[in-house]
């Protein structure tokens, strides 16, 4: 089955750090370029990186300020997201999703929830 | 504030045709491929018009895309319950180098 598996959210404090994963199945993993998104509770969609194939060109939303990190194993059929000095402004379901030849988003996972409070 | 800009909300009578707007600049919709999500309720998004007007297999052809200028528009022909949901433009932006969504609309339908 295709599919796109995140895990690793979590309550966590101001300040910490978390690193999610995304493990796909069922497609050439390697073969596309590969997003985080985020979606506050209540809110509406927010980008917040990219990574291509070969894992060597990174685009990231400004809002972060440089504290998440994207990153895969394409021998593991994997993507992650390193997430340092959160904030309570981080809080949000993160989704996982594929990027299709024209950039669209065309598999997305179901979401891990992180949560950010004292 | 998104540098995309979706109404808020929207809605309609089963059968009915509703749109739902998109609007940018020249440095996203203007120059860029534009793309649409539904999102029902406690699910994840889902792909609905990439490329501007291109549907992926298994969606319904009442739903449509269409962009002029730096402006995009999703179509709903032929209203259903099922259809009551958040709907999401995106596009990449080139001088932010990233992704923009919009605000997101809510169609609910009556």
């Amino acid at each position: 089955e295709v599919q796109l598996v995140e895990s690793g959210g979590g309550l966590v404090k101001p300040g910490e750090s978390l690193r999610l994963s995304c493990a796909a199945s069922g497609f050439t993993f390697r073969g596309h370029t590969m997003n985080w998104v985020r979606q506050a509770p209540g809110k509406g969609l927010e980008w917040v990186s990219s990574l291509d194939k070969s894992g060597v060109y990174t685009y990231y939303a400004d809002s972060l300020k440089g504290r998440f990190t994207i990153s895969r194993d394409n021998a593991k059929n994997s993507l992650y997201l390193q997430m340092n000095s959160l904030g309570v402004e981080d809080t949000s379901v993160y989704y996982c999703a594929r990027e299709g030849p024209t950039g669209d988003f065309d598999l997305w996972g179901q979401g891990t929830l992180v949560t950010v409070s004292s | 504030q998104s540098v995309v800009t979706q109404p808020p909300s929207t809605s309609g009578t089963p059968g009915q045709r509703v749109t739902i707007s998109c609007s940018g600049s020249s440095s996203n919709i203007g120059r860029n491929a534009v793309d649409w999500y539904q999102q029902l309720p406690g699910t994840a998004p889902k792909l609905l018009i990439y490329n501007n007007d291109q549907q992926p297999s298994g969606v319904p052809d009442r739903f449509s895309g269409s962009k002029s200028g730096t402006s995009a528009s999703l179509a709903i022909s032929g209203l259903q319950y099922e259809d009551e949901a958040d709907y999401y433009c995106a596009v990449w932006d080139s001088n932010l180098s990233g992704r923009v969504f919009g605000g997101g609309t809510k169609v609910t339908v009556l």
